[in-house]
């Protein structure tokens, strides 16, 4: 297992497009949260998965965002319309218990 | 509302010495808390677990302390190396009552040893 894998790792679009994400987690990790971080900040929490469940959602997500975990295993985060305050880092991390997280290297957005 | 608060943005020191960095939190009961170790440009990396009930756990060249009634977790790396400097980011989970689902992260600190 090479632990958790982000594609792309690099995402450069127009304002206004849509974009999609995928987290491939350590497979026998039950628990996938996506995290998003800007430059000088901790990850802040987007929304987290057990199994297929998607059990939270941040209050700070707005309905432009989606997330899917189809069968419990990857999943994809959608931003439809994006703008320019997009543009972060997009963290995947897995873990079978609720701590000891294992994070992927992330995707970057940038929204021109 | 729910907050932590990591002592200082940087923290230079040089090899060999301890570096002792801080993180304190308010509105918070956690059942535990952990130190991630973060390089520019790739996630973060989980270094250690310390629980509610623990006073200090250690690993290697690392030591955590966890003090609830201060609200303040300690992170001491001995002898430190080049090698060393990252951003350290302490997390939180939402403790008794709240959700078990996810962790909140301070905003990191970022160490640098100079050789």
């Amino acid at each position: 297992d090479t632990g958790v894998s982000q594609d792309p790792r690099h995402k450069i679009t127009k304002r206004g497009q849509n974009v999609t994400f995928r987290c491939d987690p350590i497979s026998e990790h039950n628990r996938l949260y996506w995290y998003r971080q800007t430059l000088g900040q901790g990850p802040e929490f987007l929304t987290y998965f057990q199994n297929e469940a998607q059990l939270e959602k941040s209050r700070l997500l707005s309905d432009r965002f989606s997330a899917e975990r189809p069968k419990g295993s990857f999943s994809t985060l959608e931003i439809q319309r994006t703008e320019q305050g997009d543009s972060a880092m997009y963290l995947c991390a897995s873990s079978p218990r609720g701590y000891g997280y294992t994070f992927g290297s992330g995707t970057r957005l940038t929204v021109v | 509302s729910q907050k932590i608060e990591q002592n200082s943005e940087a923290l230079n020191i040089q090899e060999g010495k301890t570096a002792t960095l801080t993180c304190n939190y308010t509105n918070y009961s956690p059942a535990y808390l952990q130190w991630y170790r973060q390089d520019p440009g790739r996630g973060p990396v989980f270094l250690l677990l310390i629980r509610e009930n623990e006073k200090e756990k250690r690993k290697e060249r690392l030591k955590v302390t966890f003090d609830t009634t201060l609200k303040q977790s300690l992170f001491h790396i001995t002898a430190s190396q080049p090698a060393d400097s990252a951003t350290y980011l302490c997390a939180l989970d939402r403790g008794y009552g709240g959700s078990q689902g996810n962790l909140i992260f301070g905003k990191g600190t970022k160490l640098s040893v100079k050789p």
